[in-house]
C-alpha cells in the first residue's frame, strides 16, 4: 500500500549547524513531494515543494533533493534558527488525471533549534 | 484574500454523537481535501471533492462522509462518534488541476474535535 516513512522523529541542533530530514515512499507513481512545517496548534505550511522531472531545488536555506530510483526525498535546512523549531511532514502524492491530488504524509519530524 | 477557512475550531461532543465540520477554500479553488491529524502524527486524507464530485476516498468507515457545495464549500460529517475520532480534522483548497499533476495544497487552521 502506499507509505511514507520519515526519519528521523525527533532532531536537535545548535543554532547555526544545519538539519536533514529524510522520507522513503514507497508508491512509485508518485510525482510530487511538499515539505510542510507545522508549529504548535497551527496549520501545516508548505516550505517547498518537488516534482519528479526535478531533482533538486533550493530556496534560500532551505533545499529538497529527490533520488526517485530509490523512492529517497530529504528536506535540507542549513544556519538553523530558533525560529525553524517546529514539526516538519514530508509527503507524497501518486500521479492521477481528473483532478486528484491525494497526499501522503510522514509522521513528522521534531526539529528543536537551540540559542 | 482569505485563506481557507474552518468552523468550529473546537468542539466537544460525546460518544455517539455526529458532528458537522464546515470549510470555505480560498477563492477561486474548486478542490477542497479534507485530513485528520491524531495528536504526534502526521495528517492523513480522508475524501477529496472537486467540482461538488467525490475524487477520493482514504481508508475511513463509512461513518465518515462529505458534500462540496455549489460555491466550493464543504462539510465532513461525523455519525456516531468514537474515542478515537478525536483529532484535528483539517481542510485544504487548491486550484483546478491540470491532467495528471498534483496543485498545492493550503490548509486551514483545522476543527479541534475532542469525544468523550
Amino acid at each position: 500500500g502506499e507509505n511514507v516513512e520519515q526519519h528521523p522523529s525527533t532532531l536537535s541542533v545548535q543554532e547555526g549547524d544545519s538539519a536533514v530530514i529524510k522520507c522513503t515512499y514507497s508508491d512509485s507513481a508518485s510525482n510530487y513531494f511538499p515539505w510542510y512545517k507545522q508549529e504548535l496548534g497551527k496549520r501545516p505550511q508548505l516550505i517547498i515543494d518537488i516534482r519528479s522531472n526535478v531533482g533538486e531545488k533550493k530556496d534560500q536555506r532551505i533545499a529538497v533533493t529527490l533520488n526517485k530510483t530509490a523512492k529517497h526525498f530529504s528536506l535540507h535546512i542549513t544556519e538553523t534558527q530558533p525560529e525553524d523549531s517546529a514539526v516538519y511532514f514530508c509527503a507524497a502524492s501518486p500521479m492521477f488525471s481528473g483532478g486528484y491530488n491525494k497526499l501522503i504524509f510522514g509522521a513528522g519530524t521534531r526539529l528543536a533549534v537551540h540559542p | 484574500d482569505a485563506g481557507v477557512t474552518q468552523s468550529p475550531t473546537h468542539l466537544i461532543k460525546t460518544r455517539g454523537q455526529h458532528v458537522t465540520l464546515r470549510c470555505s477554500p480560498i477563492s477561486g479553488h474548486k478542490s477542497v481535501s479534507w485530513y485528520q491529524q491524531v495528536l504526534g502524527q502526521g495528517p492523513q486524507f480522508i475524501f477529496q471533492y472537486y467540482e461538488k464530485e467525490e475524487r477520493g476516498r482514504g481508508n475511513f468507515p463509512d461513518r465518515f462522509s462529505a458534500r462540496q457545495f455549489p460555491n466550493y464549500s464543504s462539510e465532513l460529517n461525523v455519525n456516531a462518534l468514537l474515542l478515537g475520532d478525536s483529532a484535528l480534522y483539517l481542510c485544504a483548497s487548491s486550484l483546478a488541476l491540470a491532467r495528471g499533476l498534483t496543485g498545492e495544497l493550503f490548509f486551514g487552521e483545522g476543527s479541534r474535535l475532542t469525544v468523550l
